[in-house]
């Protein structure tokens, strides 16, 4: 089975400095994809970076970046020059590659960010 | 664009009591899935309607039940309600298409309160 771990709980940052997010996953598939989605108090869940498994280059969104270490199994979220409306729950997620069936996504607890001012 | 909607926004049920949740998907999806989040936790899954039927299913008992119509929209339904169904419900739609996994996008919630 595959589990996906957030070991930070909360975090804070202040505003447009940096901040890393952590998050591990295990399982014994090659073929996989990774996310993080942000989920503001608002509650909208909305998705802020995703990244294939096969490919070894990081993905990058404006501010956000991961760094994905496949061996590792660990997939951390960078958020550079935070602002104050990246205060929100953080969660990664991962789902297997069915070759084009979406797969269920698998969700860590998250990771509650505020950024202050 | 319409995004992914869900209704209604909240919900307040007693104990024994059914419920039905609905969602319509992102413009040009026909896949629809469904999360349950406890509070404080991240969203599970329950399961996921492709072509009208249940393709996967998460762990969750037949009280949980769906439906997807030809529109591609979708309802849960939930029977002999819990306190422990007390969550935020929701939905996520995405494009079923060759190779290419596809995006999941969430809509709003619905948030269930059971009483």
């Amino acid at each position: 089975a595959q589990t996906v771990t957030q070991s930070q709980p909360e975090m804070s940052v202040q505003e447009a400095e940096t901040v890393t997010l952590s998050c591990t996953y295990d399982t014994s598939e090659n073929n996989y994809y990774l996310f993080w989605y942000k989920q503001p108090p608002s509650r909208q869940m909305i998705l802020v970076i995703r990244q294939e498994a096969y490919k070894q280059q990081n993905a990058t969104e404006n501010r956000f970046s991961v760094n994905f270490q496949k061996a590792a199994k660990s997939f951390s979220l960078k958020i550079s020059d935070s602002q104050l409306g990246d205060t929100a729950m953080y969660f990664c997620a991962f789902t297997l590659d069915y070759g084009g069936s979406q797969g269920n996504l698998i969700f860590g607890k998250g990771t509650k960010l505020s950024v202050k001012p | 664009d319409a995004g992914v909607t869900q209704s209604p926004t909240h919900l307040i049920k007693t104990r024994g009591q059914q419920v039905t949740l609905r969602c319509s998907p992102k413009s040009g999806h026909d896949t629809v899935s469904w999360y349950q989040q406890a509070l404080g936790q991240g969203p599970q899954f329950i399961f996921q309607y492709y072509e009208e039927e249940e393709r996967q299913r998460g762990n969750f008992p037949d009280r949980f039940s769906g439906h997807q119509f030809p529109n591609y929209s979708s309802e849960l339904n939930v029977n002999a309600l819990l306190l422990g169904d007390s969550a935020l419900y929701l939905c996520a739609s995405s494009l079923a298409q060759g190779l290419i996994q596809e995006t999941q996008y969430f809509g709003p919630g619905t948030r269930l309160l059971v009483l």
